[in-house]
């Protein structure tokens, strides 16, 4: 079975400019989260999504925004990029949302802010 | 909020040794979860165990094992016999039975293990 995937790999944006990550989750897991992985750093949670409802969010500005599809694939987008937020972002997907259900992560992608 | 803390940068140990990363824990919360994370130079999260709050007995996979202290907030992994393939970043993290809204998990800062040959 494929695991989670994620587009694209690398990207390179300027200051001011907006993104749009992408993430499939494993098949028949109806729950999508995101994270921000900082170099030499621990990833930092950012959204949970589950059945196309927000759940949760975590400490992040309102340039960070997030929505989830009718087939539980889901978007990240950034907008007004700073230097910053040049991280490797991770999207993790779970049968379920809450109670313990264990996240499965995908390879992220690496945002490089110039 | 929870908080999770990895006291070891880095650890470096022999291939066929026995090695024990620490992660102690803070939290109001009665029911959680813990995990244990791998993150290797190809930058891949891959879960290594998971420890449920209310269940005394430590997890075991294979190689990997935990010591969960519920009243310590301490949540430590060993890995017997390490191989090279060990080496790697390995996250400590967190996760509260919420009911209502989401936290996600709450990482540590991590511990570099090199197992040398």
């Amino acid at each position: 079975d494929a695991g989670v995937t994620q587009s694209p790999t690398h990207l390179i944006k300027t200051r001011g400019q907006h993104v749009t990550l992408r993430c499939s989750p494993i098949s028949g897991h109806k729950s999508v989260s995101w994270y921000q992985q900082v170099l030499g750093q621990g990833p930092q949670f950012i959204f949970q999504y589950y059945e196309k409802e927000e759940r949760g969010r975590g400490n992040f500005p309102d340039r960070f925004s997030a929505r989830q599809f009718p087939n539980y694939s889901s978007e990240l987008n950034v907008n007004a990029l700073l230097l910053g937020d040049s991280a490797l972002y991770l999207c993790a997907s779970s049968l379920e949302a809450g109670e313990g259900y264990t996240q499965y992560f995908g390879p992220g992608t690496r945002l490089t802010v110039l | 909020a929870q908080t999770v803390t990895q006291s070891q940068p880095e650890m470096s140990v022999q291939e066929a040794e026995t090695v024990t990363l620490s992660c102690t824990y803070d939290t109001s919360e009665n029911n959680y979860y813990l995990f244990w994370y791998k993150q290797p130079p190809s930058r891949q999260m891959i879960l290594v165990i998971r420890q449920e709050a209310y269940k005394q007995q430590n997890a075991t996979e294979n190689r990997f094992s935990v010591n969960f202290q519920k009243a310590a907030k301490s949540f430590s992994l060993k890995i017997s016999d390490s191989q090279l393939g060990d080496t790697a970043m390995y996250f400590c993290a967190f996760m509260k039975h919420e009911g209502i809204g989401a936290d996600g998990l709450t990482f540590g800062k991590g511990t570099h293990l090199i197992i040398q040959p």
